[in-house]
């Protein structure tokens, strides 16, 4: 089953909001990494982060990694209709090369 | 193609019938995921390569699912027995050693009636 906790499971926001969501875990990750996902594909990477407090920015994109190693934040700014889809938070355990992902936070936007 | 292909793209199969599909990779990944996704929940992790061996296959559900990678390249699940429970969309993702970005193919929606 799932070890990534993801908040929340949805949002509908208006065209122009900023958008936050979060994944939490009761292990350790080495690596977190947040990918999107659009209807009828597979998942596609966004941002990996690879340290403890890092903070990474992709375009309007902005990611952190949390200090404990135990969670990550993904924040959207200025969200417009195409950031709709379902994002994924996933981590990689320490030594270790495989995935584990959260359930999904879809997002609605509303122009 | 330059990313990672799986076929079919749709199967359905009767409940106890045997299934398999198939996963090319992307060429000079060594590493290779197997995961099962139902609908409205993230991918669920069943299986990892590194090369020709299974590194970690503690994901497979019960001991009817199967997943080979005898030359390296190409990966096969096999799901024995197929229950209705087993109808998801199965993604296969690859990596090239030391990157961290997995690719992943577009799925195999499996429905078993």
């Amino acid at each position: 089953g799932q070890q990534l906790n993801q908040s929340p499971q949805s949002m509908f926001i208006q065209e122009g909001e900023d958008v936050s969501m979060n994944c939490t875990s009761s292990s350790i990750f080495n690596t977190w990494l947040w990918y999107k996902q659009d209807p009828g594909e597979g998942p596609v990477l966004l941002i990996a982060l690879y340290k403890a407090g890092e903070l990474t920015s992709n375009g309007r994109l902005t990611a952190q990694f949390g200090i404990t190693r135990k969670d990550s934040f993904l924040n959207i700014s200025a969200s417009i209709p195409s950031d709709v889809g379902i994002y994924f938070c996933a981590g990689r355990p320490y030594n270790n090369n495989d995935m584990r992902f959260g359930a999904g936070t879809r997002l609605t936007v509303k122009p | 193609g330059a990313g990672v292909s799986q076929t079919p793209s749709n199967k359905v199969t009767e409940k106890g019938k045997y299934v398999e599909l198939r996963c090319d990779p992307i060429s000079g990944h060594t590493a290779l995921y197997w995961y099962r996704q139902s609908l409205g929940q993230g991918p669920e992790f069943l299986i990892y390569f590194q090369g020709t061996g299974a590194a970690d296959d503690s994901g497979l559900p019960n001991d009817r699912f199967f997943a080979v990678r005898p030359e390296g390249s190409v990966s096969t699940l096999k799901i024995q027995r197929t229950e209705r429970g087993d109808s998801a969309v199965y993604l296969c993702a690859s990596r090239k050693t030391g990157q961290t970005e997995a690719f992943f193919g577009q799925g195999t929606r499996l429905t078993v009636v």
